[in-house]
């Protein structure tokens, strides 16, 4: 059974670092194919991909905010950690972390299968 | 970069059937994946690889991928299907990519 858990700061002082940790169970992400990302989705708004490491160290991240993130993973400890700099107010959100699974051949690409239940963070003075 | 377009809302009686689009430059080519997410929940997958039911998810859903749109089919839909329903798929030039979403009312 596969299980996802964000935990981190709820609220955040502009400018600041945010930094969350998705530790999950169920799978290794030394296996191959494996790969956790993160999502948010600001108040009454849309999903948005942030970032995915896979289990070969592989980061990938949103073209908009590549500057801005940093994804690591802790094989041992089942962790993967999302750093962002510079939190500004409209990166008030819940942030997800997901379980990704790559389509089956012939088919091309990946998704979200499993996902945490969410962490609201706050940026506010 | 590439762009999903999605509704922003469908309304549908019970026992009705849904259909919610999603569109996208030759979509047809690529894997498009559908979440259902209802309020203060997180998003749950409901198909994935254009057609594919994740075990668990009732055979009232369903999805088709051709051209420049793919399709979200509710079949008899019921008053425990409304949410918000997102499309995704993966870019090379924009990597993991979600639709803006659409909100399914059942009237």
């Amino acid at each position: 059974q596969i299980t996802l858990k964000e935990s981190g700061p709820t609220l955040v002082k502009p400018t600041q670092t945010l930094t969350l940790t998705c530790t999950f169970s169920g799978f290794s992400l030394s296996t191959s194919g494996v790969g956790v990302g993160w999502i948010r989705q600001p108040p009454g708004k849309a999903l948005e991909w942030l970032a995915l490491i896979y289990w070969d160290d592989d980061k990938r991240y949103s073209p908009s905010l590549k500057s801005r993130l940093t994804i690591t993973k802790d094989t041992s400890k089942n962790q993967v950690v999302l750093t962002m700099t510079n939190m500004d107010p409209v990166d008030t959100a819940t942030y997800y972390c997901a379980h990704r699974r790559r389509s089956s051949w012939p088919k091309y690409g990946s998704f979200f299968d499993y996902w945490g239940q969410g962490t609201l963070v706050t940026v506010s003075s | 970069s590439y762009v999903l377009t999605q509704p922003p809302s469908v309304s549908v009686a019970p026992g009705q059937t849904a259909r919610i689009t999603c569109g996208g430059n030759n979509i047809g080519s690529k894997s498009v994946h559908w979440y259902q997410q209802k309020p203060g929940q997180a998003p749950v997958l409901v198909v994935y690889d254009d057609s594919d039911r994740p075990s668990g998810i009732p055979e009232r859903f369903s999805g088709s991928n051709s051209g420049n749109t793919a399709t979200l089919t509710i079949s008899r839909v019921e008053a425990g299907d409304e949410a918000d329903y997102y499309c995704q798929v993966w870019d090379s030039s924009s990597d993991h990519l979600f639709g803006g979403g659409t909100k399914l009312t059942v009237l």
